[in-house]
């Protein structure tokens, strides 16, 4: 069954550095979407992102955020200026385009800002 | 706005025993209705899913019937296992392109 994939599982970085975590959404799918799990708290809606743009996006995704599909497969979402409050899991999911698809995730990122 | 409301847990059962985690919505419109299980160290995995009124969705077992009248969607399992032990969050997508979630019920299943 195909799978969203992201990398680095675990991506370690100190205060005020970037960072960028990569998904590979399912390939026919159009809608995308970065959700983050601070450690023992609920998931988290940040942006969705359908036709190469941004469609929704909630306060947390503020303007050291950004999301970016750079070619066919990839969907990156970038910190600029890490802080020590953005160490949570990060997930990536897609959906297909027939209403009421689900979310498909991928196993998440883990990112601990020092 | 939108939301979903989960009962708290974290529950721990023994296994064989019955399970219910209450979930209630409130949405305006016709939502579809999921529920997601995060194991130990893994991305959230579509449990099962019904998307109108009166609609039951099951999968491994457990099972989850929309209720429209009551806004729930509550999710049952008759005789759990170990291996059942996770966290489960119900979730809630509408009109727009947003899934809610909620904050998650952790379930441990005891030998």
């Amino acid at each position: 069954e195909p799978e969203v994939t992201q990398t680095p599982s675990h991506q370690v970085t100190q205060m005020g550095q970037e960072v960028i975590l990569r998904c590979v959404p399912i390939s026919n799918h159009l809608y995308f979407y970065w959700y983050r799990q601070i450690l023992g708290q609920k998931v988290e809606f940040l942006v969705s992102f359908y036709n190469n743009e941004i469609s929704e996006k909630s306060e947390i995704f503020d303007d050291q955020f950004s999301v970016e599909r750079p070619d066919g497969s990839n969907f990156t979402l970038k910190i600029r200026s890490t802080k020590l409050e953005d160490s949570a899991m990060y997930f990536c999911a897609s959906r297909g385009d027939r209403n009421n698809s689900p979310l498909h995730f991928g196993n998440g990122t883990r990112l601990t800002v020092t | 706005g939108d939301s979903v409301t989960q009962m708290e847990g974290p529950v721990t059962l023994s296994e064989e025993a019955f399970l219910t985690i209450n979930c209630t919505y409130t949405a305006t419109g016709y939502p579809s209705l999921f529920w997601y299980v995060q194991y130990p160290g893994e991305g959230l995995q579509l449990l099962l899913k019904a998307t109108k009124a009166d609609d039951k969705g099951s999968n491994k077992g457990f099972e989850a019937t929309y209720r429209k009248e009551t806004t729930s969607f509550h999710l049952e399992k008759g005789s759990v296992q170990v291996s059942d032990s996770a966290v489960y969050f119900c979730a809630l997508w509408s009109t727009g392109n947003q899934f809610y979630f909620g904050t998650g019920t952790s379930l441990t299943v005891i030998p």
